[in-house]
């Protein structure tokens, strides 16, 4: 079993509609992130959070550290936000990464 | 401020050669990490350098080595490359002034290497 998983694993949407991408983790840790990767390979990073909520325009990150579990939001999606959006969590002093959620959003 | 930058973009090479990367942080930044991604193991952490010391190694055999210099900037090597090399590998920049802090993470572009 993998140290983080992210569901879904794919998500197609049509613009406007509301996302939610889930990631579990099994192992302790001090931070969360949330990253964003585009075709090409760029990836930025869109939150770093270690408790309750943080918000950027139209995304939204929240975790649950009893819980173990982090959810992004995305409201009023637009195909700009087409992309891989990836979880990873620092713990032991290193980068985990889940597997990724590949996002299309359709015009 | 200049982003991350990683260079080269694109290299091919062959079995049983070797490969330099390199990856120049956002100036100000002591922190260098590097990851491989491939399709079949996603992104995995490979070092982390701090002040010119690896602070950080993760699971990878003794053919990847990294560097770093006084002016932040850092290289990996792959020796004896391996088909299973072909990868994008990223490098990431932080502040990261205290070890095992974490710190937000600033990505390059990435080189892609393509091992025939």
């Amino acid at each position: 079993k993998n140290e983080v998983e992210q569901s879904p694993q794919n998500l197609t949407a049509q613009e406007g509609e509301f996302i939610t991408i889930n990631c579990s983790y099994s192992v302790g840790i001090s931070a969360l992130h949330w990253l964003q990767q585009h075709p090409g390979g760029g990836i930025v990073s869109l939150f770093m959070l270690s408790s309750g909520k943080k918000k950027h325009g139209r995304l939204i990150a929240t975790i649950n550290i009893q819980e173990k579990h982090s959810s992004l939001h995305i409201t009023a999606s637009h195909p700009r936000d087409s992309a891989v959006y990836i979880c990873a969590v620092f713990g032991n002093e290193k980068l985990t990464f889940g597997t990724g959620t590949r996002l299309t959003i359709i015009p | 401020k200049a982003g991350v930058t990683q260079t080269p973009r694109y290299l091919i090479k062959t079995r049983g050669q070797q490969v330099t990367l390199s990856c120049s942080p956002i100036s100000g930044h002591r922190s260098v990490s590097w990851y491989q991604q491939t399709p079949g193991q996603g992104l995995q952490f490979l070092f982390e350098y701090f002040s010119e010391t690896q602070r950080n190694k993760g699971n990878f055999p003794g053919r990847f080595s990294g560097r770093q210099f006084s002016n932040s900037r850092s290289e990996m090597n792959v020796s004896t490359l391996e088909l299973g090399d072909s990868a994008l590998y990223l490098c990431a920049s932080s502040f990261s002034g205290v070890r095992g802090r974490p710190d937000t993470q600033y990505f390059g572009p990435g080189t892609r290497l393509t091992v025939l």
